[in-house]
């Protein structure tokens, strides 16, 4: 069925260097796209969102950018932290009947200090 | 306050045994969520209340049973659960249905 998915599970970076997160959905319909953290024993935190009419978005340190011809999505940070370590989740909001918000499988993020 | 809290934060139940899971927030916030999550696995969305009526059931067995008894508070029953329904349940809320999600830190469910 349709899903929003990642390209890796798992992602080591060096303290320091920026990290770029990849995912990849399949719904065209989508229209609201949303990054997560999850840090171990925590509940996920939001941290950046895109619309579809947009195709670059900046916060504090990171960077999510969309393609929509492509269906893809990256969150970048910039001089990974090792406070950066969690999973990372993007999430599509799914226009069906009803709206709902479906995530992705997750990255692990390690930061080697 | 910008918090979801749920109680209790660890759950251990047997099969046969009744219980709940506890979800607040003072936040405004109109919608609340339920979502499932698996270890080294996403969230999946189980329930969704907006404006305190179940707007989405996606397809979830009828031993959890939500319950939204004010915007502020959402409430999900388990009754007669499978060693399988063991998982992290966390409790979301936001502004409009499908917008930015808040989090709490998840009940932590072990079924015996």
């Amino acid at each position: 069925g349709e899903s929003v998915g990642l390209h890796l599970p798992t992602l080591s970076v060096q303290e320091g260097d920026n990290s770029i997160i990849n995912c990849a959905y399949s719904n065209s319909a989508s229209d609201y796209f949303i990054w997560y953290k999850q840090e171990s024993g925590k509940g996920p935190q939001f941290i950046i969102d895109i619309r579809s009419n947009m195709d670059k978005r900046q916060g504090q340190r990171v960077t999510v950018l969309l393609n929509k011809t492509v269906k893809h999505l990256s969150l970048q940070i910039a001089a990974t932290q090792p406070g950066d370590s969690a999973v990372y989740f993007c999430a599509e909001k799914r226009a069906t009947s009803y709206d709902k918000v479906i995530f992705g499988p997750g990255t692990s993020l390690s930061v080697i200090p | 306050d910008t918090e979801v809290t749920q109680t209790p934060k660890h759950l251990v139940m047997g099969m046969t045994n009744k219980k709940s899971l506890k979800c607040e927030q003072h936040m405004g916030h109109r919608a609340m969520y339920w979502y499932k999550q698996k270890a080294k696995k996403p969230p999946e969305l189980m329930f969704v209340y907006s404006y305190e009526k179940l707007s989405i059931n996606e397809s979830v067995p009828s031993r959890f049973s939500p319950e939204c008894p004010n915007s502020s508070l959402l409430n999900l029953h388990l009754h007669a659960l499978q060693p399988e329904d063991s998982a992290l349940y966390l409790c979301a809320s936001s502004y409009w249905e499908a917008g930015e999600l808040f989090f709490g830190e998840g009940s932590r469910l072990t079924v015996l």
